[in-house]
């Protein structure tokens, strides 16, 4: 079975401009979290999705929006970009809410220009 | 938020040896306290897990030491290889600390 995969790889934005970063779960996992780590971090909670409702949210302005679709994949929006969204946004499928391994996908490299 | 302290910073070790990393939490509200390893270019990957209610786990040359009262779990790698080079992190369980380099020296 694939993992969970995210598009695009990288990307390159001005500040200002908005973003939407794409992830698709693995096959029967309905769970989708985000995650961004900036470089030299660990991974910050940003959202976690269940059966396409919002069931946790980290401390993050409410520039950072996402939602989960019928099949369960995921997209996650910012608006007003600022230079310091520059991050990897990691992406994680488990396979029910509740369940305790989560599996992260490569991620998407943003930069803010 | 959660608090998760995570130290050394970064951490080298010459093969065979062993490798020790610690972690400490504010919240008790969690049950699962998980172990990532994370390689460059790549995202975070499960390394061993343990839940309170048991004191160490191990598996292979990972073990998990957890210190309830005290908040507290550490990871051991025993018998370090160049390969353990990465990035580890502990998690609470959504909450990461802010990580380990480790390098293995051959």
């Amino acid at each position: 079975d694939a993992g969970v995969t995210q598009s695009p790889t990288h990307l390159i934005k001005t500040r200002g401009q908005q973003v939407t970063l794409r992830c698709s779960p693995i096959s029967g996992h309905k769970s989708v979290s985000w995650y961004q780590q900036v470089l030299g971090q660990g991974p910050q909670f940003i959202f976690q999705y269940y059966e396409k409702e919002e069931r946790g949210r980290g401390n993050f302005p409410d520039r950072f929006s996402a939602r989960q679709f019928p099949n369960y994949s995921s997209e996650l929006n910012v608006n007003a970009l600022l230079l310091g969204d520059s991050a990897l946004y990691l992406c994680a499928s488990r396979r029910e809410q509740g369940a305790e391994t989560q599996y992260f996908g490569p991620g998407t490299r943003l930069l803010v220009l | 938020q959660q608090q998760v302290k995570q130290s050394p910073q970064s951490l080298i070790v010459q093969k065979g040896g062993i490798s020790i990393i610690n972690c400490a939490y504010e919240n008790t509200a969690f049950d699962y306290f998980p172990w990532y390893q994370q390689f460059p270019g790549k995202g975070p990957a499960l390394l061993i897990a343990i839940r309170p209610d048991v004191s160490e786990k191990k598996e292979g040359r990972f073990t998990i030491s957890f210190n309830k009262s005290a908040k507290q779990f550490s990871l051991h790698i025993m018998d370090s290889q160049p390969g353990d080079s990465a990035t580890y992190f502990c998690a609470v369980p959504f909450y990461f600390g802010t990580g380990t380099s480790l390098t293995v020296i051959p």
